[in-house]
């Protein structure tokens, strides 16, 4: 029984390129969610997605940052040309379609290096 | 306006209780309480979950008072290995994204 998985574990990209997150939830959860948490600080809320659907993007920033959580295949959070404020822990987390409570499962992240 | 107040951090020993009390004083009706631990470069791992009086299960409790306006998540004889940061949260389940403080960041001494 797979938890969430997220990869790559370590992204490294060049200031201007495009850097592409992937995250597979656990099998039988339709909610994803995705977290940005800078050093020492706690877990900032990006975007959160129904299969096919955005239903909170409140935390995304308006400009380079996109999601997606196709029907088949994992949910995706891209960042085009990616700057130095860019770098940080990327962690998703999913949840089964009635959400019993409030329990989110998360994977180990994705460390995101802007160099 | 932060809907949960946690200490920023605590220092605590080998072997003692340690309890971290989180304040929401604006909780709603529907909203459950959930406490996550999370270690360096790992993501957030589940807890404990509430609503009221006290849940118990295999590695804390959690303490919930009739007025629900804080929680005390309580972990027994701690080890070196319960030093992490720990969430507090509140939320009812709807079409939202969960909110993360900056936790308590809990360390343990020998």
């Amino acid at each position: 029984n797979a938890g969430v998985m997220q990869n790559p574990r370590h992204l490294v990209r060049r200031r201007g390129q495009e850097a592409r997150l992937r995250c597979s939830p656990m099998k039988g959860h339709s909610h994803v969610y995705w977290y940005r948490q800078l050093p020492e600080e706690g877990l900032k809320f990006m975007v959160y997605l129904q299969k096919e659907n955005i239903i909170d993007e409140s935390g995304m920033p308006k400009e380079r940052f996109s999601a997606e959580f196709p029907k088949e295949g994992p949910s995706i959070l891209r960042i085009q040309q990616v700057v130095r404020g860019d770098s940080a822990a990327y962690f998703c987390a999913s949840s089964p379609l009635d959400r019993e409570g409030e329990k989110l499962f998360f994977g180990s992240g994705t460390q995101l290096s802007v160099l | 306006l932060a809907k949960t107040t946690q200490p920023i951090s605590m220092d605590s020993y080998e072997g003692q209780e340690v309890n971290i009390t989180c304040s929401h004083n604006n909780i709603a009706t529907n909203d459950y309480i959930t406490w996550y631990q999370q270690f360096p470069s790992q993501g957030p791992r589940f807890i404990i979950q509430g609503y009221k009086t006290k849940v118990t299960n295999e590695v804390a409790s959690l303490f919930i008072p009739a007025d629900r306006k804080s929680s005390t998540l309580s972990l027994p004889r701690v080890s070196l290995s319960d030093t992490a940061v720990y969430y507090c949260l509140v939320e009812g389940g709807g079409a939202d994204g969960l909110t993360f403080g900056k936790g308590t960041h809990l360390i343990i001494q020998p």
